[in-house]
């Protein structure tokens, strides 16, 4: 069965720190992973995926196949990143292709 | 298109009630899902739509729980005979065949 772990519930951190939330995933085939932000009183939004291999809002996440991660990253946090994060796994297999498999979340606090 | 609307955005029921849940999704997305998320938990899949096919159920979706897509647009939710178990937030999604998903609101609901 596929699961996705967050590990850290709350992450904190000061403006202009590095940040990384991690996420662990187990899943049998090939992996396509994602990251969701939910800011305060908005719906929840995709913020990156990992086959675009892109940066968004200066966030950085790389599969690590061998170690089942997708760790997000930035170098630099800012007070609006504060957030509540969640790491997501695709199911794309058969029928059940589409199906999101949700980590637990992290609530990163950025103080200024 | 604004994205995907929910309503309603809140619900107090009695246990016992039964309740209808609405989404409408992106006009042109042909799938559709709904998750649930309990406090302090990632969003769970419950099940999804393909245009107005519904191809898969979570075992999460007891007999009580009821969803249609009658014309492979909008969706609706069905609680029966509900429980106090059953407060939650429900969540729909909208996306095109192989492509992210995109959030409503969500449904708050609460079972006095």
């Amino acid at each position: 069965a596929q699961r996705v772990t967050q590990p850290e519930k709350l992450l904190s951190v000061f403006k202009g720190a590095p940040v990384e939330l991690k996420c662990n995933y187990s899943y049998s085939g090939s992996p396509e992973l994602f990251w969701y932000v939910q800011y305060s009183r908005q719906r929840l939004q995709l913020l990156l995926r990992h086959i675009s291999r892109e940066s968004i809002k200066g966030f950085t996440a790389d599969l690590n196949k061998g170690e089942t991660s997708f760790h997000l990253k930035k170098p630099f946090a800012q007070e609006e990143d504060s957030a509540m994060y969640y790491c997501a796994l695709l199911n794309a297999g058969g029928t059940s292709y589409g199906k999101l498999t949700f980590g637990q979340g992290t609530i990163l606090t950025v103080h200024p | 298109d604004t994205g995907v609307s929910q309503d309603p955005r809140h619900k107090i029921t009695k246990r016992g009630q039964n309740v209808t849940f609405r989404c409408d999704p992106i006009s042109e997305h042909n799938r559709l899902y709904w998750y649930r998320q309990t406090l302090g938990q990632g969003p769970e899949f419950l099940t999804y739509f393909q245009n107005e096919a519904q191809l898969e159920k979570s075992r999460l979706l007891s007999d009580r729980f009821s969803a249609e897509r009658p014309k492979g647009s909008f969706s609706t939710l069905e609680i029966q005979r509900t429980e106090q178990g059953d407060s939650a937030m429900y969540l729909c999604a909208s996306s095109a065949p192989r492509k992210t998903q995109y959030f409503g609101p969500g449904t708050r609901l609460l079972v006095l």
